[in-house]
């Protein structure tokens, strides 16, 4: 098992809709989730980072996280064509502070 | 605030050929890491600096691979001899670490633009 996957994607979503990203990780002493944007031959860019269950928001972005259940979620409200990329998820385990494990990252596309 | 800066932004060279690649950090950042992405998959940790110090480096292919942070900031990873699968993209990312002021924040990593090595 993987220490962090994703949903497999690609995800399609229209302009104006909601794009839900999903993530599990498989260390239950897992203590901070990130959730970075990569745009086509550009670097992840760090969006979103989460460290206690509930929902966190910023602005059009929310993420979920739910440690009983190991499983982290990113929602992107009204999204726009720009929002199209793969998005990574990361899982910094607790025994090993500092290494971010990811997942391979879901492609989103969304259309006009 | 500058962003972590990285150097060369590509390099393509044969096989067996030597190759470096440079990092300075985010001003103040502590952390300093070294990761791989190859196409398709999330980037992997090579190796990870606190100050001068290499505190994870068990993902380091050891011998063709080595690193440095000398002084604490700026950090070169080096590989000779470079082999095909090699190509990939090198990515330096900083976080603030332990002496980080705002809470939550000490772990936050943000990645340089990378370089996209192609082995010949």
């Amino acid at each position: 098992q993987k220490e962090v996957e994703q949903n497999s994607g690609p995800l399609s979503v229209p302009e104006g809709a909601i794009a839900s990203l999903n993530c599990t990780y498989s260390d239950r002493v897992s203590q901070s989730f990130f959730w970075y944007r990569q745009y086509s031959g550009k670097s992840p860019e760090l969006i979103m980072s989460i460290y206690s269950n509930g929902d966190k928001e910023d602005g059009r972005f929310t993420a979920q996280l739910n440690k009983a259940s190991q499983y982290v979620s990113l929602l992107i409200r009204d999204s726009q064509p720009s929002d199209s990329a793969t998005y990574l998820c990361a899982v910094d385990r607790g025994s090993t502070l500092g290494r971010l494990y990811f997942g391979r990252g879901t492609q989103l596309t969304v259309w006009p | 605030e500058a962003g972590v800066v990285q150097s060369p932004r590509y390099k393509i060279i044969e096989k067996k050929q030597p190759v470096a690649f440079w990092c300075n950090p985010i001003s103040g950042h502590n952390t300093l890491y070294w990761y791989l992405q190859n196409l398709g998959q999330g980037p992997e940790l090579l190796i990870r600096y606190e100050n001068e110090e290499a505190v994870d480096d068990s993902q380091l292919p050891k011998d063709r691979f080595s690193a440095e942070r000398l002084k604490g900031v700026d950090s070169t990873l080096k590989i000779q001899p470079a082999e095909l699968g090699d190509s990939a993209v090198y990515l330096c990312a900083s976080s603030a670490g332990q002496g980080a002021s705002k809470r939550g924040s000490y772990n936050e990593q943000f990645f340089g633009p990378g370089t996209r090595l192609t082995v010949l």
